[in-house]
């Protein structure tokens, strides 16, 4: 079965840290990848995705992420966060095929000290 | 753009009563829906995928006779949570499909007594 891991289940930080969060996945076929991110009471929003072409994928609010095929990765970086970034991060893989189901991660919690 | 909508956003009720949760897109039209369930401190659970004009298809575990999903058009799909028990208490949110990509709705927090 098709699955998502998120090994970071809690991560804090100090504004200005550089971020990466792990994302790995488990599935042998062509896959598009997604990061979402909740903020405190508010709802998912997609921060940046991967279909195909530059494994290197920008998002929105400075964020990036990388592809590495090989690894069956996908993790999310910023080189300097803020306090703003506090937020639940979410990996999401979608496999392919006519149902367009994503199989989503357990989520990391990133706290932003000030 | 891209925007998908939920109504109500929260709602309490009495246990044996059903609820109805609209999910709409509300500058595109969407084929597909989802219904996913979100537990505290966890990850989204999808329970059922809605396509419009046909029945929607439920994930391995999720009773279709009391989650009722009906999409009845291109923007609006709806959740119907029949005779609601206490243990259907949680985070209900919906997503929109458009060119493979979701778009999520704010969510409805229910809450049955």
């Amino acid at each position: 079965a098709q699955s998502v891991s998120q090994h970071n289940h809690h991560v804090i930080l100090s504004e200005a840290a550089s971020l990466e969060l792990g994302c790995n996945y488990s599935y042998g076929g062509t896959v598009n990848l997604f990061w979402y991110v909740q903020y405190p009471g508010q709802h998912l929003q997609l921060l940046l995705k991967y279909f195909s072409g530059d494994p290197l994928v920008k998002g929105i609010k400075g964020f990036e992420a990388e592809f590495i095929k090989s690894k069956f990765s996908f993790n999310l970086r910023k080189p300097s966060v803020q306090w703003s970034d506090t937020a639940e991060y979410f990996c999401a893989v979608m496999s392919g095929g006519a149902t367009n189901k994503l199989i989503f991660g357990t989520g990391t919690l990133l706290a932003v000290q000030p | 753009g891209a925007v998908v909508s939920q109504h109500p956003s929260r709602v309490i009720c009495k246990s044996g009563t059903s609820v109805k949760i609209e999910c709409r897109s509300l500058d595109f039209q969407a084929t597909t829906m989802f219904w996913y369930r979100q537990f505290p401190k966890q990850s989204l659970m999808l329970m059922a995928t809605s396509n419009e004009g046909s029945k929607a298809t439920y994930e391995q575990g999720v009773e279709k006779d009391k989650f009722l999903i009906n999409h009845a058009s291109l923007t609006l799909s709806t959740l119907t949570v029949t005779s609601a028990h206490p243990e259907d208490s949680s985070f209900y949110i919906c997503s929109a499909s458009a060119q493979e990509t979701q778009y999520f709705g704010p969510g409805t927090r229910l809450l049955v007594l």
